[in-house]
Order: structure tokens, then sequence, then C-alpha cells
């Protein structure tokens, strides 16, 4: 039983140079999340999708992008990594209008160097 | 803004005694509030959650209580042991949002 998985687990990536974090869940989840983790901050969301074919800005969006690319997977793009993108992130899912069922996956810790 | 706010980042406890996290909110139009806890390397899993409409929520050695009027609600563990060592995050929604606000988190070390 999986749960929410990401990939990759750790990445380090150049100034300018693109990415694409994948999150997938096998738990029949309609909602899907993206949300970053940075000390003293604690998680901040930056996109979620409420539904398969929908997807809305969070907290935090400057500088990424995301895909619903079908009820499983909800994948997150960074088209020109930034320093400022360094920080550890995570996928959640959860059923529609339940937002105390959020599964997290273990996270990406991302690098920009 | 932080609309969840934890003001302490660490608490460092006895084993058997009381563990007391404190989480402080503005937004008035929350009405569900959750705790998180998060191992080092793992994703936040949820602990326990309490709706407005309640004062207290209580799962075995956890307790959460909300106090509306002062936007406060916190979670006592008793008694809390080695496995409880771990970063607490509170969050909250709002009603029929699909979003959940944390905190920064607390950092709770449970000594032997």
């Amino acid at each position: 039983n999986a749960g929410v998985t990401q990939t990759p687990k750790f990445q380090v990536l150049k100034t300018g140079q693109s990415m694409t974090l994948q999150c997938a869940q096998d738990m029949n989840h309609n909602s899907m999340y993206w949300y970053r983790q940075d000390p003293g901050m604690g998680l901040r969301l930056i996109y979620y999708s409420a539904s398969e074919g929908t997807t809305d800005k969070g907290e935090v969006p400057n500088g990424y992008n995301v895909s619903r690319l079908n009820k499983r997977e909800f994948s997150l793009r960074l088209e020109s990594a930034a320093p400022s993108q360094t920080s550890v992130y995570f996928c959640a899912s959860s059923e529609a209008g339940h937002n105390y069922g959020y599964t997290f996956g273990s996270g990406t810790r991302l690098t920009v160097v | 803004d932080q609309q969840v706010k934890q003001n302490s980042p660490s608490l460092s406890v006895q084993e058997g005694r009381i563990s007391i996290l404190n989480c402080d909110y503005t937004n008035s139009m929350f009405d569900y509030f959750l705790w998180y806890k998060k191992y080092p390397a793992e994703g936040p899993t949820f602990l326990i959650s309490i709706s407005s409409i309640k004062d207290k929520n209580e799962d075995g050695r956890f307790t959460v209580f909300l106090n509306k009027s002062a936007k406060h609600l916190s979670l006592h563990i008793v008694p809390s042991q080695p496995g409880d060592s771990a970063v607490y995050f509170c969050a909250a929604s709002v009603r029929g949002d699909y979003k959940l606000s944390f905190g920064a988190g607390t950092t709770v070390t449970v000594r032997a």
C-alpha cells in the first residue's frame, strides 16, 4: 500500500535549470496538493488540484507550474530554478471536501546552487 | 502573513510528563483544526483534529483543546514517550475549503 509516492527524493540543480517533481497516489483521492517546507515557515501551499482537470494557485505559486495529468498524478515543474526554491517539497492528497484526510508523500529535498 | 502561528519552535520534556503544544490563529473563518506529526525524512501524518463546534477532542494520550474566543488551541500529550519526539504542525481550514494553512511547527524532544 504505497499511498503517495514522490520522485525524486533528492535533487541538486544549478540556477536556471528546470525540473519536474513527480507525485502519484493510489488511494483514489480527488484532491492533490504541493507544499514546500522551509525552516521557521512551516508548510506553505504552492498549488492544488481540487479534482481532476482543475488546478489553482496557493500561497506561494511564483516560479512554479503544475499539471494534473490524471486522477492519480500531479506534477510540479520549476522552469528556471532559483536558490530561493531550495526547500523540501511535499505532495499530498485527500478526499474532496475532507481536508482532515491529507496523506503526504515522504518529500523531495531540492537544493538549487 | 501566517494565519496559523506556533510561537514555540521547540519543547523538551521528560518521559512520562505532559507535553503541551500551543497554536494561535488569526482567521476567524477557520472552523476545523488539525495536528500533524512529522519524523525526519518522512511526510507529516495526521494526528488529531477538532471542529469548531467542540472545545475538546481526545484520542488516547492525545487531547486537543480549542478556545475560539481566544483563537487558540493546544495539544496535550500525556504521558510523553520517546517515540513522541518529532515535529508537530498545527493546521486549520475554512469550511468548504480544501486547503490547509499550517503553522511553523514545534520540535518536541522527549528525554529519557
